[in-house]
């Protein structure tokens, strides 16, 4: 099994480029997320989908749109880059309203917006 | 004030000590309670994970988890320079009527051979 995978690895974007990173889970999880992590900053939470056909606002959602594609997919779209969202992006994914319910993470989109 | 506080670091210690981090948390509602490894430029893991006050081992890892002083903690024994990473405290519970996870910012280890 895969996990949870993420593409790209690495982008560069100009400002005002857009851009859609895809994720993908294979471990029927209904529940998937996307992170941005920033140094100081933890990690934080731009958008989720407790299951398929629903999305919902994190803490930090502005200039960002999420697309629940079927139950494995789960896209981030950055419809015009600015520098401020330069940072890494983690996509995640969990089988939600369980008591054994844990988060598993892919390994990452480093993006820069110059 | 933050729902988590974590030191940043970095802690440098020496291959074979006993590494102690550390975090405390505001919200009584945090139910879970875990920890994440990420290596550089990779994704966070889940290293361990419980939801009850006291001690849980694996290997050389054990979580502490002292809900009365809202107060957790990661310790390593025999610490590996394989063991140099940042440790993210990581919690689950309902904030304001929402499900949700809060991580604190981390704190980087590195084990020294």
């Amino acid at each position: 099994n895969a996990g949870v995978t993420q593409t790209p690895k690495f982008q560069v974007l100009k400002t005002g480029q857009s851009m859609t990173l895809q994720c993908a889970q294979d471990m029927n999880h209904n529940s998937m997320y996307w992170y941005r992590q920033d140094p100081g900053m933890g990690l934080r939470l731009i958008y989720y989908s407790a299951s398929e056909g629903t999305t919902d606002k994190g803490e930090v959602p502005n200039g960002y749109n999420v697309s629940r594609l079927n139950k494995r997919e789960f896209s981030l779209r950055l419809e015009s880059a600015a520098p401020s969202q330069t940072s890494v992006y983690f996509c995640a994914s969990s089988f939600s309203g369980t008591v054994n319910e844990k988060l598993f993470f892919g390994s990452g989109t480093q993006l820069s917006v110059l | 004030q933050k729902e988590v506080e974590q030191d940043p670091g970095p802690l440098s210690v020496p291959e074979g000590a006993i590494v102690s981090l550390n975090c405390t948390y505001s919200n009584s509602a945090f139910q879970y309670f875990m920890w994440y490894r990420q290596y550089s430029r990779k994704g966070p893991e889940l290293l361990m994970y419980t939801y009850s006050s006291g001690n849980k081992e694996d290997g050389r890892f054990t979580a502490q988890v002292d809900k009365s002083s809202k107060y957790i903690s990661l310790f390593i024994r025999d610490s590996q320079p394989s063991d140099s990473a940042t440790y993210l405290c990581a919690f689950r519970g309902t904030t304001s009527g929402t499900y949700k996870y809060i991580f604190g910012t981390g704190t980087r280890l590195k084990v020294l051979a």
